[in-house]
């Protein structure tokens, strides 16, 4: 089993839809959250970092469920320059401070 | 400000070859990453350095990779000899507190690498 796990999609949606991902992660020493967006042919990039009381940033909303593992993000009146990968991201606390990358989930948004 | 600058950006080898692949942190930053990625796998950690020293390289598939950070502003990853299967996306990436406590990592551009 991966440490994280993702639903690969594509999710595909159209402009102004609301859409959610989901990840799950196993190892319970995790103590950081991401999520990174990868456009196509590009590197990673930090979209947000998820707090345990959720956060915002504009359209975009990130919760933590530490009780059941799992991780979200909401993208609100998703445009087209959405399209993307995210990756979701953990870190765990423990000997070794590594950063552990789930597969993606894709995003394609539509006119 | 200069980002995670990477070298080659794109390299087509033969099998058997030797592939060296380089690294220019960001200035200040003292945690270094190497990370591969490809449709089957995803990302990969292959290893990081702290303050240029290796902290755990159990990432690197087999004794045929082998990173060096010299000094605080430059790495290396080396493959040899090089295989079709080793044939990915290479990701340089460095961090001023190793990710943690909600600080970002950032990812240079990645160096392409095909292998036939």
């Amino acid at each position: 089993r991966k440490e994280v796990e993702q639903d690969p999609g594509p999710f595909n949606v159209p402009e102004g839809a609301t859409v959610a991902f989901n990840c799950t992660y196993s190892n319970s020493a995790s103590q950081s959250f991401f999520w990174y967006r990868q456009d196509c042919r590009k590197e990673p990039k930090l979209l947000m970092s998820v707090y345990s009381s959720g956060n915002e940033d504009g359209r975009f909303t990130a919760q933590l469920n530490r009780a059941s593992q799992y991780i979200s993000l909401l993208i609100r009146d998703s445009k087209l320059s959405d399209s993307a990968t995210y990756l979701c991201v953990v870190n765990r606390m423990d000997s070794s401070y590594k950063l552990i990358f789930g597969s993606g989930t894709r995003l394609l948004v539509r006119p | 400000d200069a980002g995670v600058i990477q070298s080659p950006r794109h390299e087509v080898t033969e099998m058997g070859q030797e592939v060296t692949l380089r690294c220019k942190p960001i200035s200040g930053h003292d945690y270094l990453f190497w990370y591969r990625q490809t449709m089957m796998r995803g990302l990969e950690l292959l290893i990081y350095f702290n303050n240029n020293v290796p902290i755990d390289d159990s990432g690197m598939p087999e004794d045929r990779f082998s990173a060096k950070m010299p000094n605080a502003s430059f790495s290396t990853l080396k493959i040899q000899p090089s295989e079709p299967r080793d044939s990915a996306v290479y990701f340089c990436a460095s961090s001023k507190t190793g990710g943690r406590g909600g600080n970002t990592i950032y990812f240079g551009e990645g160096s392409w690498l095909t292998v036939v």
